[in-house]
C-alpha cells in the first residue's frame, strides 16, 4: 500500500521565507522520519518523531504529528538557499525490521 | 564523521549481464538495507539484513536479487540478470539499535 504521500510536490520561495510540507500515511506507525536528498546524492535523516509526540524542533526545523489524521507537516523557518533539496517523510510501522516507508517527496527551491 | 560508502558511484551494464554493487556500512551498525529510485520517482524499499541473515524483502527484490554480507565490513547487492527496468539509482544504509538510517551516497545503475 503507499504510505507518505506528500504535498505539495514542488514549492519555491523567496530566501528567508517559511517553507511547510505535508505528509500523510495510511497505516499505523511507529515513528515518522523526514530525510532530505540533494539532487543526484544519498538521503541525510533530519528529524524524527514518535507516534505519541506531537511536535519536536531541531534548529530551524519543526515537524507535527496527527496521529487522528494520519499526516505530519515539517516547517523549514528562514529559509536559506542552501535548503533547496527534495524532501522526504518515512515511516517506520511496529514490529518490522525498522524499514523506511518513503513519500513521494517534495521539491524545494529557495530563491536568493 | 562515520559514513556508509557505496561502489561504483555509476555502473552501465547490457541487460542480462550479472552486476554486484558494493557497500561499506558504518563499521558498528547492526541493520543493513538496500533500496532503489527510479529518476523522478520515490525510493523502495527491497531488503533489509540483520543477524547475518534477510530479515524483511518487498515485491521488487525476487529471486534475480541476492544480498550478502561475506566479512565484518562489506555488504553487497547482486542482481543476477540485469533487465531495463533495474535502471535506477541503489542505495545503501545502515543503522545501530537508534532508528535512524545512514544512507550512501548511491550507484547509478544504467541498464542498457
Amino acid at each position: 500500500s503507499q504510505q507518505g504521500e506528500e504535498d505539495p510536490q514542488a514549492l519555491s520561495i523567496q530566501e528567508g521565507e517559511n517553507a511547510t510540507m505535508n505528509c500523510s500515511y495510511k497505516t499505523s506507525i511507529n515513528n515518522l522520519q523526514w530525510y532530505r536528498q540533494n539532487s543526484g546524492r544519498g538521503l541525510v535523516h533530519l528529524i524524527l518523531i514518535r507516534s505519541n509526540e506531537r511536535e519536536k524542533h531541531s534548529g530551524r526545523l519543526r515537524v507535527t504529528l496527527d496521529t487522528s489524521k494520519k499526516s505530519s507537516s515539517l516547517l523549514i523557518t528562514a529559509s536559506r538557499a542552501a535548503d533547496t533539496a527534495s524532501y522526504f517523510c518515512a515511516t517506520v510501522s511496529s514490529g518490522n525490521t525498522g524499514k523506511l516507508i518513503f513519500g513521494q517527496g517534495t521539491t524545494l527551491q529557495v530563491k536568493p | 564523521e562515520p559514513e556508509v560508502t557505496q561502489t561504483p558511484s555509476h555502473q552501465v551494464t547490457q541487460m542480462g549481464q550479472e552486476v554486484i554493487l558494493r557497500c561499506v556500512p558504518i563499521s558498528n551498525h547492526l541493520y543493513f538495507y538496500w533500496y532503489r529510485q527510479i529518476l523522478g520517482q520515490k525510493v523502495e524499499f527491497l531488503v533489509s539484513f540483520y543477524n547475518n541473515e534477510i530479515s524483511e524483502k518487498s515485491e521488487i527484490f525476487d529471486d534475480q536479487f541476492s544480498v550478502e554480507r561475506p566479512d565484518g565490513s562489506n555488504f553487497t547487492l547482486k542482481i543476477r540478470s540485469t533487465k531495463l527496468e533495474d535502471s535506477a539509482m541503489y542505495f545503501c544504509a545502515s543503522r545501530s539499535r537508534a532508528e535512524k538510517l545512514f544512507f550512501g551516497s548511491g550507484t547509478q545503475l544504467s541498464v542498457l
